[in-house]
């Protein structure tokens, strides 16, 4: 089944902590973006990437980063700079000429400890 | 003048009947919209888009009003598991609709 995956399902930061949340897709689809919820408000854009090895700042990029090594692979680091990261991350893939079509993983709950 | 807004609602609705609620936007040069679904604690899902005037689907009519740059969602016959928040989610021109911005979702909860 094709998809997308996003893992864990829940992910627990401590104070000063590097965390990791990963996004993987086999639906073959070039571009990939991050997006964080938080309660009351619409999904905003952290970072997107339109082709491996290339990404783009979203409009709330400071204290993440990200990397594009495959066409699969998304991953988003939620660094020690980021001093609210409690939300709920959502990845999502799309064909480049279909950009406002987005498809989404199940998400990843972030909690601060 | 918020770039996408939704009324938050929650809307209360008995089984079977019509709803409707609306989704304004700021930019005059938008030209698709669209509208996704997001159940409690899930991811969203895209339930219809729109380009031109309107588009339906079985129970569900989206219309476009660019006079008045707003577009609706109706729901005809309403059923329980139609439960879940609606997404207005409107591209941005400007970005080369890249990149999307969201309303924050209209609850609505279908009553037995």
């Amino acid at each position: 089944d094709g998809g997308i995956t996003q893992s864990p399902k829940y992910l627990f930061r401590k104070e000063g902590q590097n965390v990791t949340l990963s996004c993987e897709q086999n639906l073959n689809h070039d571009a990939m973006y991050w997006y964080r919820q938080d309660p009351g408000q619409g999904l905003r854009l952290i970072y997107y990437s339109q082709i491996v090895n290339d990404f783009q700042k979203g409009d709330i990029a400071e204290g993440y980063s990200v990397s594009r090594e495959k066409k699969e692979s998304f991953p988003l680091t939620v660094t020690s700079a980021q001093k609210n990261p409690t939300a709920f991350y959502l990845c999502a893939s799309s064909i480049q000429e279909m950009q406002e079509t987005q498809y989404f993983g199940p998400g990843t709950r972030l909690l601060v400890l | 003048r918020k770039e996408v807004e939704q009324d938050p609602g929650p809307f209360n609705v008995p089984e079977g009947a019509t709803v409707a609620f609306n989704c304004t936007y700021s930019n005059s040069a938008s030209q698709s919209f669209f509208w996704y679904r997001q159940d409690c604690r899930k991811e969203p899902k895209l339930l219809m888009s729109v380009y031109s005037s309107g588009n339906e689907d079985g129970r569900f009519t989206a219309q476009l009003n660019r006079a008045s740059q707003y577009i609706s969602l109706l729901i005809r016959d309403s059923k329980l598991s139609d439960s879940a928040t609606y997404l207005c989610v409107v591209p941005r021109p400007d970005f080369g609709n890249e990149k999307l911005t969201f309303g924050t979702g209209t609850r609505l909860t279908i009553i037995p």
